[in-house]
């Protein structure tokens, strides 16, 4: 079975402040890893994922995330929050290849951005 | 890019009737199509996953009867929540996947948020 708990429902970061949302996932065979931002009432924008190589996966917007096995983490961050950041982020996991709709979602970090 | 129509983007009904939701891969052909439902600061949960020209497969826990799923075309899938009641009200969201398999990636729709009366 898969898991991915995200620390903290609620980020609140300064504009040009570090965004750091912490997920962390559980998963019996290799996992896909994936980020995605949720506008209010709008669907999942694909921000990055992880399948294999690399460990750390750079996406839009200047996001990035790096998947460590050995923490069983995979975080995102981004260097400078934009105003236009504030949304609501969901970690997922997947066992398939990579693009399975059965993808388990964590219950998502709403990050705001302050002036 | 891909995109994923879903429509109507908000629909208000009474408690008893059903409604019916589109979802429209616009620019790509769609073998499957997957359906969520999110409930306020919740995460999603998949409900079901549409193949085309297939019965539905529905996740544990979801009623197939009043959650019917139709997809009848590659560029089209529907689900219709029959004789919904006001826990019905939540906001469901597509996605689809093009022709390529597991390694086409998922496209979203803009979800559709349900109010039942």
């Amino acid at each position: 079975a898969q898991s991915v708990t995200q620390l903290g429902s609620h980020v609140s970061v300064s504009e040009g402040a570090l965004v750091l949302l912490r997920c962390n996932y559980s998963s019996s065979v290799p996992p896909y890893l994936f980020w995605y931002v949720q506008y209010p009432n709008q669907g999942l924008q694909l921000l990055l994922k992880y399948t294999t190589g690399a460990t750390l996966v750079k996406g839009i917007n200047g996001f990035e995330a790096e998947f460590k096995k050995s923490e069983t983490s995979f975080h995102l961050t981004k260097p400078s929050a934009h105003m236009s950041d504030a949304a609501e982020y969901f970690c997922a996991v997947s066992s398939y290849g990579g693009s399975q709709g059965n993808l388990i979602f964590g219950k998502g970090t709403k990050l705001s951005v302050k002036p | 890019g891909a995109v994923v129509s879903q429509h109507p983007s908000w629909v208000i009904c009474k408690s008893g009737t059903s409604v019916k939701i589109e979802c429209r891969s616009l620019d790509f052909q769609a073998t499957t199509m997957f359906w969520y439902r999110q409930f306020p600061k919740q995460s999603l949960m998949l409900m079901a996953t549409s193949n085309e020209g297939s019965k539905a497969t529905y996740e544990q826990g979801v009623e197939k009867d009043k959650f019917l799923i139709n997809h009848a075309s590659l560029t089209l899938s529907t689900l219709t929540v029959t004789s919904a009641h006001p826990e019905d009200s939540s906001f469901y969201i597509c996605s689809a996947r093009g022709l390529g398999g597991n390694n086409s990636p998922l496209h979203f729709g803009n979800g559709t948020r349900l109010t039942v009366t």
